[in-house]
């Protein structure tokens, strides 16, 4: 049973604008929270995360809402660059320490 | 030096056939795992090492068999594979111990079994 849920398979957005990519979670004992994002022929590489105890985390053009109440979090990437194109994966881990639970990812693609 | 190497790219072996795929990293990260990623779906756990012993199984086939040799290899050794287990076979490592488990990701190894 999926315990993280990117239920938007594709987002396309055009250059400049706000891409938000969403991700629910079924699991109440997930605390800590991640953001991958991975090109094709290469390994996910970890872009931003988010502990329970807070509800934003900014990076740059990158910031990750977490709505624990909702069990939900959203990636807000602004603005958005042609070469942010990737599928991006959410993540969420727990108790055990080491498991990450990944969710399907979304693919976005930003044109010009 | 902040990179998990995996080697090699692609393998394709058949099913009687024995191989191992190879995973190295030099950023003193002393928890490595291995995961295995189907097409269109998230990357699932198969082992975890922890100070080079196997802390987790997520209950895979014994036909995958890893081994940690030092605190920067890990290795997956295969056996006898059926051409379902053909997929993206991803190293990575973290710290240990820590809650804010940020893992670092190999390119990873594509896999056809024939």
């Amino acid at each position: 049973d999926q315990q993280v849920k990117q239920n938007s398979p594709s987002l396309s957005v055009q250059e400049g604008r706000i891409s938000i990519l969403n991700c629910d979670y079924t699991n109440s004992m997930f605390d800590y929270f991640l953001w991958y994002k991975k090109y094709p022929a290469e390994g996910p590489t970890f872009l931003i995360s988010i502990s329970s105890i807070k509800d934003k985390n900014e990076d740059g053009r990158f910031t990750v809402f977490l709505n624990k109440s909702a069990k939900h979090l959203s990636l807000h990437i602004v603005p958005s660059q042609p070469g942010d194109s990737a599928v991006y994966f959410c993540a969420a881990s727990g108790n055990s320490g080491y498991a990450l639970n990944f969710g399907k990812g979304t693919s976005l693609l930003v044109t010009p | 030096d902040t990179e998990v190497t995996q080697t090699p790219k692609h393998l394709v072996m058949g099913m009687t056939n024995k191989k191992s795929l190879k995973c190295e990293q030099h950023m003193g990260h002393r928890a490595m795992y291995w995961y295995k990623q189907k097409a269109k779906k998230p990357p699932e756990l198969m082992f975890v090492y922890s100070y080079e012993k196997l802390s987790i199984n997520e209950s895979v086939p014994s036909r995958f068999s890893p081994e940690c040799p030092n605190s920067s290899l890990l290795n997956l050794h295969l056996h006898a594979l059926q051409p379902e287990d053909s997929a993206l076979y991803l190293c990575a490592s973290s710290f240990p111990g820590t809650r804010n488990n940020e893992q670092f990701f190999g390119p990873g190894t594509r896999l056809t079994v024939l």
